[in-house]
C-alpha cells in the first residue's frame, strides 16, 4: 500500500517555541492531506484539510494562526504549531488521499507526539 | 452532523475466539467506511475500505460489512490472536470529511 511518512516522530519543546511537523507521501501524489490530533484515550479529531496549492480549510474551533498548514507540493504538507503551550501537547497524525486512483482510501502517517514543557 | 459510535469501548477475549466489533453512524449519506487499527502510540493502519457501492470487504481473517440503511458497520475477526490486540477505529467519510469513532480497545489473551 501507499506510504505516508511523518517527521519528527516525537518532539519535546519549551513553551513559546514553534514546532514544525512534516507529512510526506512517499510513493504517490496527494492532492489532499488531512491533519488530526488525538488526546490520550480519545479518537482522532480532524483539525484541517490541506489542498495542494491553496489555503487549508480549518475545522471549527481550530485556530488557523496557531496551527499553520502549508501544502506546497503534491508530496509534502507541513503543520507548524506556533508559540506552543502545554495544552498543545498531543499526538498529531496526518493522512493523505491518493489522488490518482480516486478510491477515497486514506493513508496515514505514523504520527508525531508533541510534548510542550 | 455525522457522528460515529463504536461498541464496545473495550473487549477482552481468549485466543482463538471469533469476535465482532460494531460501528454505527447517524448520517446514512456516508460515502466510504474505513476500518483502522492503531497500536499504542502509533499511527493508523488501514485494514479495510468499504466504498459507497459495496456491502462488504474481506482481507484474511477480517471481514467488514456496511449497511447504510441501518447506519451500521461490523468488523468480524476470525480466530483471534494475541497479535490482534490493538485499538480498532472505524471512520465514515461524508461531506469530504472523515469522522472517527472512539475506537474499541481489543485485548486477545493467550
Amino acid at each position: 500500500g501507499a506510504v505516508v511518512s511523518q517527521h519528527p516522530s516525537w518532539v519535546i519543546c519549551k513553551s513559546g517555541t514553534s514546532v514544525k511537523i512534516e507529512c510526506r507521501s512517499l510513493d504517490f501524489q496527494a492532492t489532499t492531506m488531512f491533519w488530526y490530533r488525538q488526546f490520550p484515550k480519545q479518537s482522532l479529531m480532524l483539525m484541517a484539510t490541506s489542498n495542494e496549492g491553496s489555503k487549508a480549510t480549518y475545522e471549527q474551533g481550530v485556530e488557523k494562526d496557531k496551527f499553520l498548514i502549508n501544502h506546497a507540493s503534491l508530496t509534502l504538507s507541513t503543520l507548524t504549531v506556533t508559540s506552543a503551550h502545554p495544552e498543545d501537547s498531543s499526538f498529531y497524525i496526518c493522512s493523505a488521499l491518493e489522488g490518482h486512483t480516486n478510491t477515497g482510501e486514506l493513508f496515514f502517517g505514523e504520527g508525531s507526539r508533541l510534548t510542550v514543557l | 452532523k455525522q457522528e460515529v459510535t463504536q461498541i464496545p469501548a473495550a473487549l477482552s477475549v481468549p485466543e482463538g475466539e471469533n469476535l465482532v466489533l460494531n460501528c454505527s453512524f447517524t448520517d446514512s449519506a456516508i460515502y466510504n467506511l474505513q476500518w483502522f487499527r492503531q497500536d499504542p502510540g502509533k499511527g493508523l493502519t488501514s485494514l479495510l475500505l468499504i466504498q459507497s457501492s459495496q456491502r462488504e470487504q474481506t482481507s484474511g481473517r477480517l471481514n467488514a460489512s456496511l449497511d447504510k440503511s441501518s447506519g451500521r458497520s461490523t468488523l468480524y475477526i476470525a480466530a483471534s490472536q494475541p497479535g490482534d490486540s490493538a485499538t480498532y477505529l472505524c471512520a465514515g467519510e461524508g461531506g469530504g470529511k472523515l469522522i472517527f469513532g472512539q475506537g474499541t480497545e481489543l485485548s486477545v489473551k493467550p
